[in-house]
């Protein structure tokens, strides 16, 4: 069974460009969660995502930054006219529909990451 | 409300010798814990997870924690360190079915030869 897969691994921008992340979540996973892991500090909610709809995103930025999940394709964290501070490693992680047999309450199984540095 | 706390953002063993990992937690509502392990330049991986059943759980790679109410806390231990223990340990929290998972900052172990 393929995990969470997250592409690119490895980003390059220039301050003003876009950066787009992509996550596919683990087979029979409808939920989608993105978090930010800034240098030394821990993983930061931003937003959780199920098909063709924004759960909570109590955790993105006001600007620039947006999400989707659309009904057919990855998850996609886009992040508009980057600035250095959004240098950073993206994590997606996904998890079981709600009351599924065999949900481990609150478990996220996450992708390997996409590192993002702006220059 | 919900948050954790990781005392100590690195902490360093001898190989062989005890690793103790603390986590305390902040929760109005009984909480899920999980610990999660971070190798380098890679993603999280579930070491173990306390969902309301036995208060000692039990995880992967010989690593078990303490659920304790009366002190708020889920430390991680393992009794003895191997190189491959060294990594990055997240301690993070989800209660009253919350849309995601809470971390704390993240413990760095080093494993001396």
């Amino acid at each position: 069974n393929a995990g969470v897969m997250q592409n690119p691994r490895h980003l390059v921008r220039r301050r003003g460009q876009e950066a787009r992340l992509r996550c596919s979540p683990m087979k029979g996973h409808s939920h989608v969660y993105w978090y930010r892991q800034l240098p030394e500090e821990g993983l930061k909610f931003m937003v959780y995502l199920q098909k063709e709809n924004i759960i909570d995103e109590s955790g993105m930025p006001k600007e620039r930054f947006s999400a989707e999940f659309p009904k057919e394709g990855p998850s996609i964290l886009r992040i508009q006219q980057v600035v250095r501070g959004d240098s950073a490693a993206y994590f997606c992680a996904s998890s079981p529909p709600r009351g599924s047999a065999g949900v481990s309450s609150g478990e996220l199984f996450f992708g390997e990451g996409s590192r993002l540095t702006v220059l | 409300a919900q948050s954790v706390t990781q005392l100590g953002s690195h902490v360093s063993v001898s190989e062989g010798a005890l690793v103790l990992l603390r986590c305390n937690y902040s929760s109005s509502v009984p909480p899920y814990l999980f610990w999660y392990v971070q190798y380098p330049n890679q993603g999280l991986q579930l070491l173990l997870k306390y969902t309301s059943a036995a208060t000692l759980v039990k995880g992967i790679n010989g690593f078990e924690a303490e659920f304790k109410k009366s002190e708020t806390s889920f430390h991680l231990t393992k009794p003895s360190a191997h190189m491959s223990d060294a990594a990055e340990y997240f301690c993070a929290v989800n209660s009253g079915g919350a849309n995601n998972l809470f971390f704390g900052t993240g413990t760095r172990l080093t494993v001396i030869p």
